[in-house]
């Protein structure tokens, strides 16, 4: 079955760095699209950025932009976030999901990142 | 930028039927998915394209939409159906989820 385990979360200082990976199994890794979904404790869902399946094309939300940057390696079947700049808003559990441009279809189990002094 | 709005909360007693709306500008130009999430657990897709549902999903849950509002309807609750739902769409380049609507069974 579609599996999508994140890993390389934890605590960061504001204006940090840290990459989080998404490492996925279960179906065909290269010719899917993928995103990234933020959901701050206790709040709603916030969609991160989009990534074509050959990594051609990327989108990001306007509060990212700039800060950080999706990326993936089809030879290891994984996902990546590249976050910098971090900031103390950017604190969230962050889902990588399998899903088309506008469709989300499958959420791995969440990453939480703690920006925090 | 564009924005989904949803009521907060619903409430319904179970075996009743649900209604959890979403509604944006130009909305019915627009895909509409929606997602359940239960505490602690990761988002589920229950509808895409406005009224598909994936395989597993229950039949009593459905979607439709109308001029700029769309609704997830829930037919038959049941108290496992208790959690927080969120519309979502694409516009401009940018996929934007709704504020969530949490439902009640009681």
């Amino acid at each position: 079955q579609v599996q999508l385990v994140e890993s390389g979360g934890g605590v960061v200082q504001p204006g940090g760095s840290l990459r989080l990976s998404c490492a996925a199994s279960g179906f065909t890794f290269s010719t899917s699209g993928m995103h990234w979904v933020r959901q701050a404790p206790g709040k709603g869902l916030e969609w991160v950025g989009f990534i074509r399946y050959d990594g051609s094309t990327k989108y990001y939300a306007e509060s990212v932009k700039g800060r950080f940057t999706i990326s993936r390696d089809n030879s290891k079947n994984t996902l990546y976030l590249q976050m910098n700049s971090l900031r103390v808003e950017d604190t969230s559990v962050y889902y990588c999901v399998k899903g088309l441009l506008q469709e989300l279809f499958v959420w791995g189990q969440g990453m939480l990142v703690t920006v925090s002094s | 930028s564009y924005e989904l709005t949803q009521s907060p909360s619903v409430s319904v007693s179970p075996g009743q039927t649900a209604s959890i709306t979403c509604s944006g500008d130009d909305l019915g130009h627009k895909y509409v998915c929606w997602y359940q999430q239960k505490p602690g657990q990761s988002p589920l897709l229950v509808i895409y394209e406005d009224n598909k549902r994936p395989s597993g999903i229950p039949e009593r849950f459905s979607g439709s939409i109308s001029g700029n509002t769309a609704t997830l309807t829930i037919s038959g609750t049941q108290a496992m159906d208790e959690a927080d739902f969120y519309c979502q769409a694409w516009d401009n380049a940018s996929l934007v989820f709704g504020g969530g609507t949490k439902l009640t069974v009681l």
